[in-house]
């Protein structure tokens, strides 16, 4: 099984609000990524958790705060978000980050829609 | 850093053609080169992937070629079929590089006209 899932899968939310998107996997990886995705652009990482610890944070704004709560699972809590984060959120699962090279498994992805 | 470099970025081929598709890479250290498929509305999906130890590697109707002289590898999709449509991104990995970072490609539109 290669799966990890993220809920939901479309997501509308004003500047003010607090939501959260949800990731899971049962490989028994312990490394997971969240990346963001522009139309017609590559995934660009945003964090990084490695045995549920955060690992990589690549200067993203406050307004996304990570949560590895268990090494199954990993949410990502949005606030006083911005029209311009409007994106295909998606998460994404490796054996091992630790030691490079493992293959990594992405979910279907949150739609974001920044209103 | 490591910068990966994609071409084309628009591919259109006729069903039953061939499609390759061509990457370069800058940093010598990386040893780990995947492929991702994204259809549209979907999350990129895993469709094959190389190691520096290894020069070629096949799986059905997709290939894949290294050659780490030059730094550069190519995916080669044989038989192209209306359901090969899709983006295709290239990525690059370092081992021992931070965190199992995967460096994208800009990703090549492909479309197979039946």
């Amino acid at each position: 099984d290669t799966e990890v899932t993220q809920t939901p899968k479309h997501l509308v939310m004003g500047m003010t609000n607090k939501k959260s998107l949800k990731c899971e996997q049962h490989m028994g990886h312990r490394a997971m990524y969240w990346y963001k995705q522009k139309a017609k652009k590559p995934p660009e990482l945003m964090f990084v958790y490695s045995y549920e610890k955060l690992s990589i944070n690549e200067s993203v704004p406050s307004r996304f705060s990570p949560e590895c709560p268990n090494s199954s699972l990993l949410n990502l809590h949005l606030h006083a978000l911005q029209p311009e984060d409007s994106a295909l959120y998606l998460c994404a699962s490796s054996q091992d980050g630790l030691a490079g090279g493992n293959e990594q498994f992405f979910g279907p992805g949150t739609r974001l829609t920044v209103l | 850093g490591e910068n990966v470099e994609q071409h084309p970025s628009t591919l259109s081929v006729q069903e039953g053609d061939s499609a390759v598709i061509k990457c370069t890479y800058s940093d010598s250290a990386s040893n780990y080169f995947p492929w991702y498929k994204q259809e549209l509305g979907k999350g990129p999906q895993l469709i094959i992937d190389i190691r520096s130890n290894v020069g070629e590697k096949k799986d059905q109707r997709i290939a894949v070629t290294l050659n780490k002289t030059a730094k550069h590898f190519s995916l080669h999709i044989t038989e192209t079929q209306p359901e090969d449509s899709a983006v295709y991104f290239c990525a690059a990995m370092a081992r021992g590089s931070t965190l199992g970072r995967l460096y994208f490609g800009r990703g090549t539109q492909l479309t197979v006209w039946p």
